[in-house]
């Protein structure tokens, strides 16, 4: 059965630095992997997929990067920003292939 | 831009009563979710559909029916609430193995 962990549980730092969420799965064989943002009370917004045959997905500050052999992804934030605030989610594929399973969360806090 | 709109933000409901949560996408997805969310526990998928009147069953289905009689609206139900229900309740819709769109999820309190 698949299982997704996420380190660190929760994250605090100032303003402008770079910082690295990390997800592992149990189950390397994976054909995406999803990474969210939940706002407090909010539903998901999708950040970033990466197939497996990709290694690193970027979008603006963010860039997602997916190793299947060690069953790891790191999301890297660069230039954080109070606005960035929020819980990060990472999610696999289960045993449907629609159906994902999460992580617990890191939430991340951004002080200015 | 995909939208998925649940039906009520916040919902206080007693014990025992039938509650209705509605989900609506507007992007012709197959597939659509439900899940629960609660602390420390993470997002829990309850049921999810593939294509219209099917569904399945995902991890924590107990005490909860889903219906799909069109593709751009699955409904969950919960036939008798209980008080472990009070819960965030969360839709989703995707194409095929493409990401899943959330909508803002439904704060629910069975009291």
């Amino acid at each position: 059965k698949q299982e997704v962990t996420q380190i660190p549980a929760a994250l605090s730092v100032p303003e402008g630095e770079n910082l690295v969420l990390n997800c592992s799965f149990t189950d390397s064989a994976i054909y995406n992997l999803q990474w969210f943002r939940q706002d407090p009370g909010k539903g998901l917004t999708s950040l970033l997929l990466i197939q497996s045959s990709q290694r690193e997905q970027t979008s603006g500050r963010l860039n997602a990067s997916l190793d299947k052999s060690s069953g790891r992804s790191t999301l890297y934030i660069a230039a954080s920003q109070p606005g960035d605030s929020a819980t990060y989610l990472c999610a696999v594929p289960g045993e449907y292939g629609n159906k994902l399973v999460f992580g617990a969360g890191t939430i991340l806090r951004v002080k200015s | 831009d995909v939208k998925v709109t649940q039906s009520s933000r916040y919902l206080v409901k007693r014990t025992g009563e039938k509650v209705f949560l509605e989900c609506v996408q507007d992007m012709d997805h197959e597939n659509m979710f439900w899940y629960r969310q609660d602390p420390g526990l993470g997002l829990r998928l309850i049921y999810f559909s593939y294509d219209v009147k099917m569904k399945e069953k995902g991890d924590i289905p107990e005490g909860y029916s889903v219906s799909r009689e069109k593709k751009e609206r699955f409904s969950l139900i919960l036939e008798s609430a209980s008080t472990n229900q009070t819960s965030m309740y969360l839709c989703a819709s995707s194409y095929g193995d493409e990401t899943q769109y959330f909508g803002p999820g439904t704060r629910l309190l069975v009291l």
